[in-house]
């Protein structure tokens, strides 16, 4: 079953803590893109990555980390830099055809700071 | 700069009901991609259905369409035969001008839709 996975589903961090969050896509996706989003509000670019070893930041980048050593594979480190990592995390891949440029997602991380 | 907005924090329909929801949407590219998520109280976004900008026939997808008005800039969606389990967020979102390379999404608010029975 193709699809896009994301580990865990809930998350709870001390502050001072990095964390990692997985994405995992077996879609056969280049892109891959970090969103988060907060109550109420729609979604915010984190990082995103065009191609495997080639990722930049996004608009909301500082605290955060990305690495992309594998197409498949595409984690986020929240580091303690992160002020309010409070949120709900949302990895997407992106499939590009004549006819169409959708991004689709994965289920989620939500991340508390204790 | 791209921007996408929705007024109707939120609304309630019928079951069976046909209902529209609110896009307008500004850029000043002339190729782009406008595109429709729900997102269910799981959390997850589900793609719903997508627009280009070049596209001359408003996109379908089962009971989701998409009213496309160019000139006034909307994108509203269109749900026929409303279900319970159409109650969920619902997003609208637009692919960003092409020259920033990043083909990213800009999201609206949202609009929280209610199904009753």
């Amino acid at each position: 079953d193709g699809g896009i996975t994301q580990s865990p589903k809930y998350l709870f961090r001390k502050e001072g803590q990095n964390v990692t969050l997985s994405c995992e896509q077996n879609l056969n996706h280049d892109a891959m893109y970090w969103y988060r989003q907060d109550p109420g509000q729609g979604l915010r670019l984190i990082y995103y990555s065009q191609i495997v070893n080639d990722f930049q930041k996004g608009d909301i980048a500082e605290g955060y980390s990305v690495s992309r050593e594998k197409k498949e594979s595409f984690p986020l480190t929240v580091t303690s830099a992160q002020k309010n990592p409070t949120a709900f995390y949302l990895c997407a891949s992106r499939l590009r055809t004549g006819l169409t440029d959708t991004q689709y997602f994965g289920p989620g991380t939500r991340l508390t700071v204790l | 700069a791209q921007k996408i907005t929705q007024t109707q924090p939120g609304m309630f329909v019928q079951e069976k009901e046909a209902v529209t929801l609110d896009c307008t949407y500004d850029t000043s590219d002339p190729s782009y991609g406008l595109f429709w998520y729900k997102q269910p109280s799981s959390g997850e976004m589900i793609f719903l259905i997508y627009q280009g900008s070049y596209d001359q026939q408003n996109a379908t997808e089962g009971r989701y369409s998409l009213n496309f008005q160019k000139a006034r800039k909307s994108a509203n969606l269109v749900i026929s035969a409303s279900q319970l389990g159409d109650s969920a967020m619902y997003f609208c979102a637009m692919r960003e001008a092409t020259e920033t390379g990043r083909r990213a999404l800009t999201f609206g608010s949202g609009t929280r839709l209610q199904v009753q029975p």
